[in-house]
């Protein structure tokens, strides 16, 4: 079965930091883009962060450049975010989502594949 | 930054009758290579997203064929044939001709 689990989540203060981490498993994790998506309480989904199969190539919304890094362990069928500097506004549940795309000569589609998600909490 | 927004926000629909949402983007999602980088999700309650449609028009694995997509350019539209109790929820349209890509504010649907 093709499954992504998060986990990491937590309360944090602003200006702090957490890794999140997201296991796969059913499927050639090295094979896919993938992606982290977060949903604020009570609001729509943001794309937050992409990564390309070889983890060269990586993408994020500009709330989020120079704070978070996106990462990826393809011998061990993870995906990472590190979350630096954080922000009220990043309190949010957080999405490990895999991309349709799984060629390396594909672009981002759209995520075919999505975790339950992995709340992250930022109050002081 | 592509902006996307949808209409209506929300729906109430009754079973077996239509449905339909549109979806436009600030620019045109159409790639050099031909394909408009427009997809659909569903966000049942309680649930993670789903995808329903890719490249404007595909169906995602498994999704049922009542659901369709058309457009090009700047607009976009999502048909439900034939509405079931099961497709209440949010839909989003996102674009993925950016990377990362953006979403639309979402359209609740709810059944009358």
């Amino acid at each position: 079965e093709v499954q992504l689990e998060e986990s990491g989540g937590g309360l944090v203060h602003p200006g702090g930091s957490l890794r999140l981490s997201c296991a796969a498993s059913g499927f050639s994790f090295s094979s896919y883009w993938m992606n982290w998506v977060r949903q604020a309480p009570g609001k729509g989904l943001e794309w937050v962060a992409s990564i390309k199969q070889d983890g060269d190539e990586k993408y994020y919304v500009d709330s989020v450049k120079g704070r978070f890094l996106i990462s990826r362990d393809n011998a061990k069928n993870s995906l990472y975010l590190q979350m630096n500097s954080l922000r009220v506004e990043d309190t949010a549940v957080y999405y490990c989502a895999r991309d349709l795309c799984s060629s390396i000569s594909c672009r981002p589609l759209g995520m075919d594949v999505w975790g339950q998600g992995t709340t992250v909490t930022v109050s002081s | 930054d592509i902006v996307m927004t949808q209409s209506p926000l929300s729906l109430s629909v009754t079973p077996g009758e239509p449905a339909s949402i549109s979806c436009r983007s600030s620019q045109s999602l159409l790639h050099r290579n031909g394909y408009n980088y427009l997809a659909w999700f569903l966000q049942k309650p309680g649930q993670s997203p789903q995808l329903l449609i890719y490249l404007v028009s595909n169906r995602a694995s498994g999704v049922p064929d009542r659901f369709s997509g058309s457009g090009s350019g700047t607009d976009y539209t999502l048909k439900i044939s034939r509405v079931e109790a099961e497709d209440v929820g949010v839909y989003y349209c996102m674009q993925a001709l950016q990377t990362p890509g953006t979403f639309g504010p979402g359209t609740k649907v709810d059944i009358k």
